[in-house]
């Protein structure tokens, strides 16, 4: 069980594209869900945190404009990359919890690059 | 906020040898604490969680873990290792009453056969 399906797993595309990263959770419903960025050889970075029905909360740094997070449903969050740039190429990761005390099941990640 | 520190962050062992990882957190308060494992080419999976009780933790493929307050520690043990266990493994914490994760940087592990 707990299952946390994230497409698309690999995006390629030009400079200036948005991208939509969508995270599905499959078999519970996630009253919570976070966004990661992931650099090489570094921890996983928290980007924001979403709630079902509410704004997403981001962390210190992380531009909301650029990274638009929309969580519309117990079961869906998405993130948008608006405008993308080459320093934006990172490796995103989203999780999904049940609730408060409950540990975080992740997708299997998402390589973007930007050419 | 709270920040997590994992050593040695390559491992190379030969199977059936024994496994230590160290993990340390800066944090005063009430933790939850958690090891991640991700194998090569999937998601990561929780291995073992410490909310609260005993200490000594028992997770899943053998792994066990121990909180220690007084050191700020949760380190990830296996005796004895099988080249399946090569992945990297993450250390992460919780405050209590907050869902956020802080995680430490990982450890490499290769498991020779």
């Amino acid at each position: 069980g707990a299952v946390v399906s994230q497409h698309p797993s690999r995006v390629i595309c030009k400079s200036g594209t948005s991208v939509k990263i969508e995270c599905r959770s499959l078999d519970f419903q996630a009253t919570t869900m976070f966004w990661y960025r992931q650099f090489p050889k570094q921890s996983l970075m928290l980007m924001a945190t979403s709630n079902e029905g509410s704004k997403a909360t981001y962390e210190q740094g992380v531009e909301k404009d650029k990274f638009l997070i929309n969580h519309a449903s117990l079961t869906l969050s998405t993130l948008t990359v608006t405008s993308a740039h080459p320093e934006d190429s990172s490796f995103y990761i989203c999780s999904a919890s049940g609730g408060e005390g409950q540990p975080q099941h992740f997708g299997d990640g998402t390589r973007l690059s930007i050419l | 906020a709270q920040s997590v520190s994992q050593h040695n962050h390559h491992v190379i062992l030969s199977e059936a040898a024994s496994l230590e990882l160290g993990c340390n957190y800066s944090y005063g308060g009430t933790v939850n604490l958690f090891w991640y494992v991700q194998y090569p080419g999937q998601h990561l999976q929780l291995l073992l969680k410490y909310f609260s009780g005993d200490p000594l933790v028992k997770g899943i493929k053998g792994f066990e873990a121990e909180f220690i307050k007084s050191k700020f520690s949760f380190n990830l043990r296996k005796p004895s290792v099988q080249w399946s266990d090569t992945a990297e493994y993450f250390c992460a914490v919780n405050a209590y009453g907050n869902n956020r994760l802080a995680f430490g940087k990982g450890n490499q592990v290769v498991v020779i056969p």
